[in-house]
């Protein structure tokens, strides 16, 4: 079936590093993606959309990239801070409006 | 802004009991969702509400979970009975408008249950 995966489990990272986190979907239709960061014992909180008729869309320090041809997209997040220690997920829609994550990257920033 | 509030954070009961969270959502938002989310993975969503209708509710297991939002607002969600596979983290999530059109999800911080 169709869906939404990463590459990396665990992304270990020094503190002012960047970082790269990556997703891989399958689904053609989907047009819609949304990065989440989840915290320890919170809810996922939005960091940044992108929708399939743009490339690069950038937030403060984040950046996400979509390659339509691969059906890839990926998060860099710039001077990485312990504060962004988490798990992090990409979520797709396809038209039904039904987001659909993948099984997280786990970030941990080291001082 | 108050965010979304769910109640209780804990709950741990036996297989076959009924168990019930409740979901309050930021105000004047539309659109509701519960998720369940097992421990490793991703939330999967369950059902969606826009205003007091059901959107969807395709991965929803109906012979044991139900869910309502009677008056567009608050909302609960129900397993009867529990079963061990149960046990997750349930997310509540509102949005102004639905996701798919832009809306951002704001979620709550989800009610831990494990099913012993």
């Amino acid at each position: 079936g169709e869906s939404v995966g990463l590459h990396l489990p665990t992304l270990s990272v020094q503190e002012g590093d960047n970082s790269i986190i990556n997703c891989a979907y399958s689904n053609s239709a989907s047009d819609y993606f949304i990065w989440y960061k989840q915290e320890s014992g919170k809810g996922p909180q939005f960091i940044i959309d992108i929708r399939s008729n743009m490339d690069k869309r950038q937030g403060q320090r984040v950046t996400v990239l979509l390659n339509k041809t691969v059906k890839h997209l990926s998060l860099q997040i710039a001077a990485t801070q312990p504060g962004d220690s988490a798990v992090y997920f990409c979520a797709e829609n396809a038209g039904s409006y039904i987001p659909t994550f993948g099984r997280g990257t786990s970030l941990i920033v080291h001082p | 802004e108050a965010g979304v509030a769910q109640s209780p954070r804990y709950k741990i009961i036996e297989k076959r009991q009924s168990v019930a969270f409740w979901c309050n959502p930021i105000s004047g938002h539309a659109t509701l969702y519960w998720y369940q989310q097992i421990l490793g993975q991703g939330p999967k969503l369950l059902i969606q509400f826009q205003n007091n209708g059901v959107v969807d509710d395709s991965q929803l297991p109906k012979d044991r979970f139900s869910a309502e939002r009677l008056k567009g607002v608050d909302s609960t969600l129900k397993i009867q009975p529990a079963k061990l596979e149960d046990s997750a983290v349930y997310l509540c999530a509102s949005s102004l408008v639905a996701s798919g059109n832009g809306g951002e999800q704001f979620f709550g911080p989800g009610t831990r249950l494990t099913v012993l």
